[in-house]
């Protein structure tokens, strides 16, 4: 069955950076587009950034692009997403998410925790 | 960027019909899709394309589109069901999807 397992979340000063991994099983992750989808506390989802099954395109919401680089190993079934100049603001729940199309987000993993503190 | 409305609570009584809706002029091209999520879990495609569902989630579950209005109808809600639905769709305004506010349904 599709796993997803995302780690690297944490505690971690402004400005810094954090990189976080999911481990992708259960699918061909050669064969799908990723996203990474937030939750803030409180707050509702918010798409941050997508990249192509093959890595030959990517996107980032407005929030978070310049700072954030999403990427991925297709040979080691793993997305990333490198976090940089941290702000309190990016503090949430960090999803990764499989693509069917470009919204149809139909594999969820259970989250990891980031938050940006001082 | 486009917008997607929904009610931010909603609560119905064991084994009653609930609609949770999702406003936005998306639906006039494109499809909803619906999730939920539940604390500690990881959240659930429940409808897709509008009112498809994918295999194992129970069929109380169906989705309709009536104009520019996504409709979520949970039919005989379980108390299992209390948790927090989103709609998403595409979006045309350069970003590549769009997500609801949230609804969180109280199963009383």
């Amino acid at each position: 069955q599709v796993q997803l397992v995302e780690s690297g979340g944490g505690v971690v000063q402004p400005g810094r950076s954090l990189r976080l991994s999911c481990a992708a099983s259960g699918f061909t992750f050669s064969g799908y587009g990723m996203y990474w989808v937030r939750q803030a506390p409180g707050k509702g989802l918010e798409w941050v950034a997508v990249i192509w099954y093959d890595g030959s395109d990517k996107d980032y919401a407005d929030s978070v692009r310049g700072r954030f680089t999403i990427s991925r190993d297709n040979l080691k079934n793993t997305l990333y997403l490198q976090m940089n100049s941290l702000r309190p603001e990016d503090t949430a729940l960090y999803y990764c998410v499989r693509v069917k199309g470009s919204e149809l987000l139909d594999y969820w993993g259970h989250g990891t925790l980031v938050t940006v503190s001082s | 960027s486009s917008q997607l409305t929904q009610d931010p609570a909603v609560s119905v009584a064991l084994g009653q019909t609930v609609r949770i809706t999702c406003q936005g002029d998306r639906f006039r091209d494109y499809y909803a899709n619906w999730y939920q999520l539940k604390p500690g879990q990881a959240p659930v495609l429940l409808i897709y394309s509008r009112d498809n569902r994918p295999s194992g989630i129970p069929d109380r579950f169906s989705g309709s589109i009536s104009g520019n209005t996504a409709s979520l109808t949970i039919t005989g809600a379980q108390a299992e069901d209390e948790a927090d639905y989103y709609c998403n769709s595409r979006d045309s305004s350069g970003n590549p999807v769009v997500f609801g506010g949230g609804t969180k349904l109280t199963v009383l």
